[in-house]
Order: C-alpha cells, then structure tokens, then sequence
C-alpha cells in the first residue's frame, strides 16, 4: 500500500529565506507527484504537477524536483515571503484514479 | 469560471439526521471525487466517480451514498449523521488524461452534535 510522508510537519524561517520542503512515498510505481497548498479554512490549490518521466517542474519562486527510484520529492521556495505560510500538501497518483496524500508541512514565514 | 462549486460551506447536523453536501463542475472533467481532511489524518478518499453512472468506494465510504447522473454534478449524501463524521470535506475533478491535474472546491465544515 503507497504511504506518501511529509517532513518536518512544521517549519518556521524568516522572511527572505530559501527553504526545502520534503516529500516521500514509498512506491515507485506513480503516474505523477502534484504539490498543493492549503490556506487555513480554505481549499487545497494546485501548485506543480510533475510527471513520472519528468525531474523537475518550475513556477516562479517554486521548483520542485522528482526521484522516482528513491521515492522522493522536494519543493524549493525561493526568497520565502509571509505570503507563503500555508500548508503545503504532496500527492502522488498511480494506476487507477485516486491521489494518496501527505499529511501537510505547515509553513509559517515571519516578516 | 467557477471550477468547482461546494455548498453549503457550513452545516450543523443532529445525530441521526441526513444531508446531501453538493458539488459542481463546469470543467467537462469525468473523473470527480470525494474527501474528508481530519486533524492529524490528512485527506482521506471517500467515494469517486470516473463518469455519468459510474461510481466506486475509496478509502473511508461507510455511512456515505453518492450518485453520478450527470458530467457536472456528485453529490454526497450521509445517511444518518454520525459524531465520527464532523470533518471538512472537498469535492475534487480532474481530466480523464494521466497527467491532468486535481481541482478541488472550497469545502463544507460539517459538524455532527
């Protein structure tokens, strides 16, 4: 059964900060990795979706990167801003049509 | 352009009593689905749809009814409201190609008493 593990659960850094948040699963055999984020009370909007045949998708200040052979992905933030706090959910799809989920990196920026 | 469309965004329910929690797409999206986000559980599939009159159980379906008549609409229907079922739920949709990617609604917050 995939389990999909997010670390750390909570990350606090100051304004201007470039940060790393973790995601891993434990298997290989996706279609795709989507990264959410998640404002409090609201719904989860859809940052990068990644391929399975891809390394890396960037949008702005956002990259994140996919190793599928090691079950891993991260989401890079680039000069963080208080905008950002929010909590940043992974998802990976696999054969069928489900997302299997994270349980959330709570992201909170300080000015 | 709406995407997709929860309501109500808040309810309250007596134990016992029954509700249908609404969603809407105007995506032309086949694939739609249903979630419950749980402090400490993250988001767990409830029931999903891959088309008009087709649906199927995920993760957690016990205590929940849905029904696919039409592309647009997936509404989710708790048969007798039960404390255990306070939770937020999201409605979600996606394009039938591999890679599409997952839109979801704004939620409703459901609290059981």
């Amino acid at each position: 059964k995939q389990e999909v593990t997010q670390i750390p659960a909570a990350l606090s850094v100051p304004e201007g900060e470039n940060l790393v948040l973790n995601c891993s699963f434990t298997d290989s055999a996706i279609y795709n990795l989507q990264w959410f984020r998640q404002d409090p009370g609201k719904g989860l909007t859809s940052l990068l979706l990644i391929q399975s045949s891809q390394r890396e998708q960037t949008s702005g200040r956002l990259n994140a990167s996919l190793d599928k052979s090691s079950g891993r992905s991260t989401l890079y933030i680039a000069a963080s801003q208080p905008g950002d706090s929010a909590t940043y959910l992974c998802a990976v799809r696999q054969a069928g049509t489900a997302l299997i989920f994270g349980k959330g990196t709570t992201l909170s920026v300080s000015s | 352009n709406a995407g997709v469309t929860q309501t109500p965004k808040f309810q309250v329910l007596k134990t016992g009593q029954s509700m249908t929690l609404q969603c809407a797409q105007d995506m032309n999206h086949e694939y739609m689905s249903w979630y419950r986000q749980d402090p400490g559980m993250g988001l767990r599939l409830i029931h999903y749809s891959v088309g008009a009159g087709i649906t199927d159980q995920g993760e957690v379906p016990n205590g929940y009814n849905v029904s696919r008549s039409t592309t647009e609409d997936f509404p989710l229907r708790l048969l007798s409201a039960a404390p255990s079922q306070t939770s937020v739920y999201f409605c979600a949709s996606r394009g039938s190609g591999r890679d599409q990617p997952q839109h979801f609604g704004d939620g409703t917050r459901l609290s059981i008493l």
